[in-house]
């Protein structure tokens, strides 16, 4: 089965900052990948799907990018309400596989 | 506005047996995929299983393959997760997620999701 590896597992950026956190697919996976939030406490909400397109009602300060192995997720500059662990998950084929997260906090 | 919800957690033993339902609303109910996806206490999310709109086809992860059974019921708009053989590792909040309503590679991603029932495994 393909690994989907994240990283970092937690970061830690002051409110304004761009933030980047990467999944690395160990085979290619195309653009079947997807990005999940989930604040604490609270249920997994969609950010992007097909590596780089939007769901509706998300925050563009929210943007995907990659393709392959390689895919990014970008928080253009962190807000307090993005304080959440995000996951990405692959769906080119089952299993669908998440992540195992990252943890997003404010300095 | 789409609901899901989710019943049928609770305690059981190793070795026992548990059916997890999710009533869903809200959407067309026989065009869309439905997911099920699990969190252990502090961890990360884990895909359990999936089936298409039509309930002909399903997939498994490897964890639950073999005891864990993925249906539903068109007529109820209700989704079952027939969970068999529990161990201790199957302790998680189960959620119910609504997929896509196209081809397979729409099915898992799951832009609504429920509140989650508890399952916990324990003697």
């Amino acid at each position: 089965d393909i690994q989907m590896t994240q990283s970092p597992s937690s970061l830690s950026a002051s409110v304004g900052d761009r933030v980047t956190i990467t999944c690395r697919a160990s085979r290619g996976i195309s653009t079947y990948l997807a990005w999940y939030q989930q604040k604490p406490g609270k249920v997994p909400e969609l950010l992007i799907y097909a590596a780089s397109t939007l769901q509706s009602g998300v925050s563009f300060r929210f943007s995907g990018s990659g393709s392959g192995t390689d895919f990014t997720l970008t928080i253009s500059s962190l807000q307090p309400e993005d304080v959440a662990t995000y996951y990405c998950q692959k769906y080119d084929s089952a299993p669908w596989t998440f992540g195992r997260g990252t943890k997003v906090e404010i300095k | 506005e789409v609901q899901l919800l989710e019943s049928g957690g609770g305690l059981v033993q190793p070795g026992g047996s548990l059916r997890l339902s999710c009533a869903a609303s809200g959407f067309t109910f026989t065009t869309h995929a439905l997911s099920w996806v699990r969190q252990a206490p502090g961890k990360g999310l884990e895909w359990v299983a999936v089936i298409d709109g039509s309930g002909a086809n399903t997939y498994y992860a490897d964890s639950g393959r073999g005891r864990f059974t993925i249906s539903r019921d068109n007529s109820k708009n209700t989704l079952y997760l027939q969970m068999n053989s529990l161990r201790g590792e199957d302790t998680a909040l189960y959620y119910c997620a609504k997929g896509g309503s196209g081809n397979y590679y729409q099915w898992p991603i799951s832009d609504h999701w429920g509140q989650g029932t508890l399952v916990i495994v324990s003697s």
